[in-house]
C-alpha cells in the first residue's frame, strides 16, 4: 500500500514564476492537507481539501496560492509569481474518511528554492 | 500565545534511558492529541494519538494527556540512539475543520 505521494521532491525556480506541487494520498483516502515549514520553524496549516472542495484555507495567503483536488488525480499546490521568502519544505498530508479523519500521514515533502 | 507550544530543546538523554517530552495547548476545544517523529530532511511520521485523558503505552512509547491542565507529554523509554531526532506535538480541533497545530518541535539527542 502505497503512502502519500510528493512531486517533484525538490523544485527550483527564479523569482516571478510558477510553482505546482503534486500531492497524491494514500489509497483509500480522501482528505488532503497541505502544510508548509519554514527553517527552524513548525509545521504550518495551509489549507484542507475533499475532492472536488475546499474545505478550511484559513492558512492559505490571501495572494499567489491556490489549492484544488479534483475528481480525478494529484491534489496540487499552486504558487505564482514566487518570492524569496516562498522557499520552504511543503508537507502534504491525507487522512482517511469519516471513521478516523484525525491521523494524518504525511507525504515525502516538496522543498521549494527560489532564487 | 502559541496554539501548541514545546521546549525547542535540545535535549539530551543517554542511550537506555527515559526521555520526557512535553507539549501545552491553547485551546480547551481541542480533542486530539498527536506526537510525530521527523528525521532531519524527512517527513513527519506519526508516532502515537491519545484522545482520553490518562496514559496511553505503545511499546516503548507513553503520550499522557491532561485537559484539565492542557498538557500533553511524550515518554520514551529505553531510548536508543535512532530515536535521535524532532518530536512535534499537534493538536486537532474538529470544529476547526481537522486543522492541525503544530508545536515547533523538541529536538531529543540520545548519546550512546
Amino acid at each position: 500500500n502505497a503512502g502519500v505521494m510528493q512531486n517533484p521532491r525538490h523544485l527550483v525556480r527564479r523569482r516571478g514564476q510558477e510553482a505546482r506541487l503534486r500531492c497524491s494520498p494514500m489509497k483509500g483516502h480522501s482528505h488532503v492537507y497541505w502544510y508548509r515549514q519554514l527553517p527552524e520553524e513548525g509545521l504550518k496549516f495551509m489549507v484542507y481539501l475533499q475532492k472536488e472542495n475546499i474545505i478550511d484555507e484559513s492558512g492559505m495567503p490571501k495572494e499567489r496560492f491556490s489549492a484544488e483536488f479534483p475528481k480525478e488525480g494529484p491534489s496540487i499546490l499552486r504558487i505564482q509569481q514566487v518570492v524569496r521568502g516562498d522557499s520552504a519544505a511543503y508537507f502534504c498530508a491525507s487522512s482517511p474518511d469519516l471513521s478516523r479523519p484525525n491521523e494524518q500521514f504525511f507525504g515525502p515533502g516538496t522543498r521549494l528554492t527560489v532564487l | 500565545q502559541k496554539e501548541v507550544e514545546q521546549n525547542s530543546g535540545p535535549l539530551s538523554v543517554p542511550e537506555g534511558a527515559i526521555a520526557s517530552l512535553n507539549c501545552t495547548y491553547s485551546d480547551r476545544g481541542s480533542q486530539s492529541f498527536f506526537w510525530y517523529r521527523q528525521y532531519s530532511g524527512k517527513s513527519p511520521e506519526l508516532i502515537m494519538f491519545i484522545y482520553s485523558n490518562g496514559d496511553k503505552e505503545d511499546g516503548r512509547f507513553t503520550a499522557q494527556l491532561n485537559k484539565a491542565s492542557q498538557y500533553v507529554s511524550l515518554l520514551i523509554r529505553d531510548s536508543q540512539p535512532s530515536d535521535s531526532a524532532t518530536y512535534l506535538c499537534a493538536v486537532n480541533r474538529q470544529n476547526t475543520g481537522n486543522q492541525f497545530y503544530f508545536g515547533t518541535g523538541t529536538s531529543l539527542t540520545v548519546i550512546p
